[in-house]
């Protein structure tokens, strides 16, 4: 089993929908985790970081995690066209290890 | 903001030449790393540096080397390339508070041929 999962993709979403990627985790200690928006050709930059169950928002970003259910997830409302692009889920694990999952390709559509 | 660089966006070798991949961030940063990113396998750590002259293993490490001589820079070393080697490699840095909210620079995309 992998250690952070997520589904390749493509998702794809019309503008103005909500976007929903998820990623699941196999280190059940896992205390941190992190989401990075790639753009293709470009590298990855943070755009949320959750610690706690529960919800955090920034935006129109909503980072939900659940952490029995080892799972986090990123809801991107009023999704744009500029949102278009990978989006790798990162989590740090027991002994400060940080695995980056494979990432979600999102593509909305005008 | 922080600024990352790298110095090649685009590098081409042949197998068995000694690579060199050079990594500088401005912002005054503890913590560095090397990453290869490949389709399908998403990033995968190589070596980080939480300090001068202090290197890591991160979890691909077999055919690299790095230095770290001063705080800014930090080069990821190929030995002895091989075809295997051919991705994109990333550099990152983080500050000693914040160590997993790392600020990428540009990649390098390495042709080994």
């Amino acid at each position: 089993q992998k250690e952070v999962e997520q589904n390749s993709g493509p998702l794809s979403v019309p503008e103005g929908a909500i976007a929903s990627l998820n990623c699941t985790y196999s280190d059940r200690g896992s205390q941190s985790f992190f989401w990075y928006r790639q753009y293709s050709g470009k590298s990855p930059e943070l755009i949320m970081s959750i610690y706690s169950n529960g919800d955090k928002e920034d935006g129109r970003f909503t980072a939900q995690l659940n952490k029995a259910s080892q799972y986090v997830s990123l809801l991107i409302r009023d999704s744009q066209p500029s949102d278009s692009a990978t989006y790798l889920c990162a989590v740090l694990g027991v002994g400060q290890n940080f695995v980056f999952g494979p990432g979600t390709r999102l593509s909305v559509l005008p | 903001d922080v600024k990352v660089t790298q110095s090649s966006r685009y590098l081409v070798k042949r197998t068995g030449e000694k690579v060199f991949l050079e990594c500088v961030q401005d912002m005054d940063h503890e913590n560095m790393f090397w990453y290869r990113q490949d389709p399908g396998l998403g990033l995968r750590l190589i070596y980080f540096s939480y300090d001068v002259k202090m290197k890591e293993k991160g979890d691909i490490p077999e055919g690299y080397s790095v230095s770290r001589e001063k705080k800014e820079r930090f080069s990821l070393i190929l030995e002895s390339a091989s075809t295997n080697q051919t991705s994109m490699y990333l550099c990152a840095s983080s500050a000693r508070g914040n160590m997993y909210e790392q600020y990428f620079g540009p990649g390098t995309r390495l042709t080994v041929t």
